[in-house]
Parts: structure tokens; sequence; C-alpha cells
């Protein structure tokens, strides 16, 4: 089982809805990530909360949204996204970003562009 | 972050040790070795990590050189369910940054009956 749940575990959206991913977690955690992973790809960062605040953005396109209300919680806001966005996206969570803690991940939303 | 060389695939018989292997010549003094596995359509999943010394926990033990050049990832009686990607990653904290991990493309183990 894992601390970190994600919802959905799958959606189907078209190119001009909204919709948003959820993770929480459950560890008392301080840090929390967003990652996509695609087909044949490594995983790859979008951003980073550090006690609530955005420490990184990897250069993600706006159409990707996080928000973070507090430290168990995480958003991915999607909105026009293009079918390039068909990926597997990961939340993770960690103690902090400096102590060398491991980061705990979810199993993801595997998100399908029509 | 050090660069990892991991073989692309690996086989093991069922019930023995699965001995993986990771190299990281670059390594620095405060780079941790991280080891994660991932199986088809779960997220990855923390195995164990260590900075200088052999580390041991209930799922596997870690091996790391005294020039800490490589490493080696012992789980010592492999099951079906140990069939996965093994991810070995090198990363360090400056106290700055707030960097995610970079996953190359790992060791597939595959576990035989």
């Amino acid at each position: 089982e894992t601390g970190v749940t994600q919802t959905p575990r799958h959606l189907v959206m078209g190119m001009t809805n909204k919709k948003s991913l959820k993770c929480e977690q459950h560890l008392g955690h301080n840090a929390m990530y967003w990652y996509k992973q695609s087909a044949k790809k490594p995983l790859e960062l979008m951003f980073v909360y550090n006690f609530k605040e955005q420490t990184e953005n990897n250069s993600v396109p706006s159409r990707f949204s996080p928000e973070c209300p507090n430290s168990s919680h995480l958003f991915l806001h999607l909105h026009t996204l293009q079918p390039e966005d068909s990926a597997l996206y990961l939340c993770a969570s960690s103690q902090d970003t400096l102590t060398g803690q491991p980061q705990h991940f979810g199993d993801g939303t595997r998100l399908s562009i029509l | 972050d050090a660069k990892t060389t991991q073989p692309t695939s690996m086989d093991c018989a069922e019930g023995r040790a699965a001995n993986l292997p990771c190299n990281h010549s670059t390594i620095s003094g405060n780079e941790y070795v991280y080891w994660y596995r991932q199986i088809h359509s779960q997220g990855p999943q923390y195995i164990i990590h260590g900075l200088k010394n052999n580390e041991t926990n209930e799922m596997a033990s870690l091996i790391i050189t005294e020039d800490r050049k490589s490493s080696t990832l012992i789980l010592p009686h492999a099951t079906l369910r140990d069939t996965a990607v093994y991810y070995c990653i090198v990363r360090g904290y400056s106290g700055g940054g707030a960097d995610g991990l970079t996953f190359g493309k790992g060791t597939h183990l595959i576990i035989q009956p």
C-alpha cells in the first residue's frame, strides 16, 4: 500500500476540457512533487512544493497549473491540453527537499487526451 | 547529479538472491545512492538508500564500494513479485535546491519460476 493517494486513477478528456488531478499524502511530509511519465521515456519532474511554496517549475507549459493548499494536498489543474500530454502523472512526497530523505510515490493518474 | 549506468536487463531464479549492479563513477561526496523499482502500471516504489555505509532493510541490502563508485542492490530471496524495472539514482543535496529525482532506463529484472 502507499501513503500517497492519487485520484482519479484514469482520466480521458478532450482538448477543450478542464480537469484536475488530486494527490494526498498521509506521511506527514512537507515536500510534494508532480512528475510526468510518457511511454518509453524516463520520469520528468514538473513541479516541486516545499512547505506549500512552489520551489521549482521545470519549464512546464502554462496549460498545467499546480496548486498546493496545504502540505498534505497537491493538485494539478489541466486545461486546453494537447494529445502529447497523454501520459502517467505521478505525485510524490518527501520529508522535505533538503535532508536526503527519499521520495514516496503514488500510483499515478493515467491521462488520455482525445 | 552524477550519472549512473545499469545493465538493461537481468534474469534471476525464484528463491535465489538477485544482485543488481550500478556504476556511478562520478559520484561526489554529498551524493546519496537511491534505489527504486517500478512495476508496470504502478508508481515507483522506494527500496533503500545510502551514503557510504552498507544498508539493510526489510526489502533489500545495499552494498556501496569503499570508493563509492559503484553499488549493488541485493534482494535476498527473489519472488515472482520482484519482477520490475529497478532504478539506481544518485542525488546530492546542496541545501538550496529542490531538485526532483532523475530516473534513467533502469534494469528490467525478470524473476524466473
